[in-house]
């Protein structure tokens, strides 16, 4: 149980793009789903904390209208960069939170982002 | 705020050798303990937790954490490892009362097992 899918699993797009990410709960109810970014041998810095129907909250830094998140159901969260440049190529994990569980979450396989 | 050492930025061993791998916390309230583990191109995949009750806390694939709250540290051991478990080892803090649901990680430990 408690399986966190993320697609695609990789993707390369143009300078200036957007770029959809997709996070899934596949067997359980996520009421708060994480959205992380990790650079290359380092660790996972969180981006937004996105919640089923409100607005993400954003951590200090990241720009909300460059990521754009949206959690429209229990078991779907999408993150969205917007016109994509070379320096948001990034490992992007998501991870998604029971609220019966202590503060647990699972992760999704990552997506590796590269715009050319 | 909480924050997470990982002491070691490296760990090299043989195999079957012992490891351990180290991991303090500083909060002054109390906390759930988490490590994690990560192989390469993968997401993160939760190794033990530590919640309440026992403070020595076995998890998957042979691995074993024990909590001092004396010394704020959960460290990550193993008594004998295996070229599979050559990955990278996070350890990560979630405040029990802060009301905030945010894992703090730390910079993670990257473990090589050598034949």
């Amino acid at each position: 149980g408690a399986v966190v899918s993320q697609h695609p699993s990789w993707v390369i797009c143009k300078s200036g793009t957007s770029v959809k990410i997709e996070c899934r709960s596949l067997d359980f109810q996520a009421t708060t789903m994480f959205w992380y970014r990790q650079f290359p041998k380092q660790s996972l810095m969180l981006m937004a904390t996105s919640n089923e129907g409100s607005k993400a909250t954003y951590e200090q830094g990241v720009e909300k209208d460059k990521f754009l998140i949206n959690h429209a159901s229990l078991t779907l969260s999408t993150l969205t960069v917007t016109s994509a440049h070379p320096e948001d190529s990034s490992f992007y994990i998501c991870s998604a939170r029971v609220a019966a569980l202590t503060n647990e979450q699972f992760f999704g396989p990552g997506t590796r982002l590269t715009v050319l | 705020a909480q924050s997470v050492t990982q002491l070691d930025s490296q760990v090299p061993v043989f195999e079957e050798a012992p490891v351990e791998l180290r991991c303090n916390y500083s909060s002054s309230v109390s906390v759930y303990l988490f490590w994690y583990v990560q192989y390469p191109n993968q997401g993160l995949q939760l190794l033990l937790k530590y919640l309440s009750g026992s403070t020595l806390v076995k998890g998957i694939n042979g691995f074993e954490a024990e909590f001092n709250k004396s010394q704020t540290s959960f460290h990550l051991r193993k008594p004998s490892v295996h070229i599979s478990d050559t990955a990278e080892y996070f350890c990560a803090v979630s405040d029990i009362q802060g009301g905030s649901e945010k894992l703090v990680f730390g910079k993670g430990t990257k473990l090589t097992v050598n034949p």
